[in-house]
């Protein structure tokens, strides 16, 4: 067990609804992570939180959002879903920036 | 264009078996981490390394920032290696990973 809890573990859900994941990172770990696992793209880093601010933007589409709030757990948005944003989608925390990172178990989402 | 090649993308091994997994960037990196996925699907970090040389029990991960390579080694490897392993590296702020190699480890 690392530490990082994600809700819900699965989603189902269909084309152009939205849908929110959450994220709680370690105790004391400031840096939150969101990665995209999807099967025709592999792992894309998405957006790193430190602190509630954010910090780096990946490859993470407008259509997506996240924030980091002051208990430090984290969101991601997802909205206007399309077939190709099912994925695994996992967050990561570490004590600072770019540290070693925990993993949190995934959001399977799947949309129909 | 893939800033991270792994290699190979699939290896069999048998039980007891010293293993080789590669990685090559094509960047100039500011750390590179192994990561582990069990067939589950949850990920482990294994390594974040900049330079030299870690060791964690049976496994070992190297880097040479000049060539722009890393390895990762596992000695004496059991069935419960069996698992993905995944190449990562930081490159200012951004976060690239490799495609994964599938290693099945047979008693």
């Amino acid at each position: 067990d690392s530490g990082v809890t994600q809700t819900p573990k699965h989603l189902i859900t269909a084309t152009g609804q939205r849908v929110t994941l959450r994220c709680s990172p370690r105790s004391g770990d400031l840096s939150v992570y969101w990665y995209q696992q999807s099967l025709d793209q592999g792992l894309q880093f998405l957006i790193h939180y430190y602190n509630g601010e954010e910090r780096a933007k990946g490859n993470i589409l407008e259509r997506f959002s996240a924030q980091q709030f002051p208990d430090l757990h984290s969101e991601l948005n997802l909205s206007s879903l399309e077939l190709g944003d099912s994925a695994l989608y996992f967050c990561a925390s570490s004590v600072a920036g770019w540290k070693t990172q925990y993993f949190g178990p995934g959001t399977r989402l799947l949309v129909l | 264009k893939n800033e991270v090649e792994q290699s190979p993308q699939n290896l069999t091994a048998q039980e007891g078996e010293f293993i080789t997994i590669n990685c090559s960037y094509s960047v100039g990196i500011s750390a590179l981490h192994w990561l582990q996925q069990h067939p589950g699907g949850g990920i482990v970090s294994l390594f974040m390394l900049s330079s030299g040389k870690k060791k964690h029990g049976r496994l070992i991960a190297t880097i040479n920032i000049q060539e722009k390579h890393s390895s990762l080694h596992i000695t004496a490897s059991h069935p419960r290696d069996s698992a993905v392993y995944i190449c990562a590296v930081r490159w200012g702020n951004q976060f690239y990973f490799g495609t994964g190699t599938s290693l099945t480890v047979i008693p």
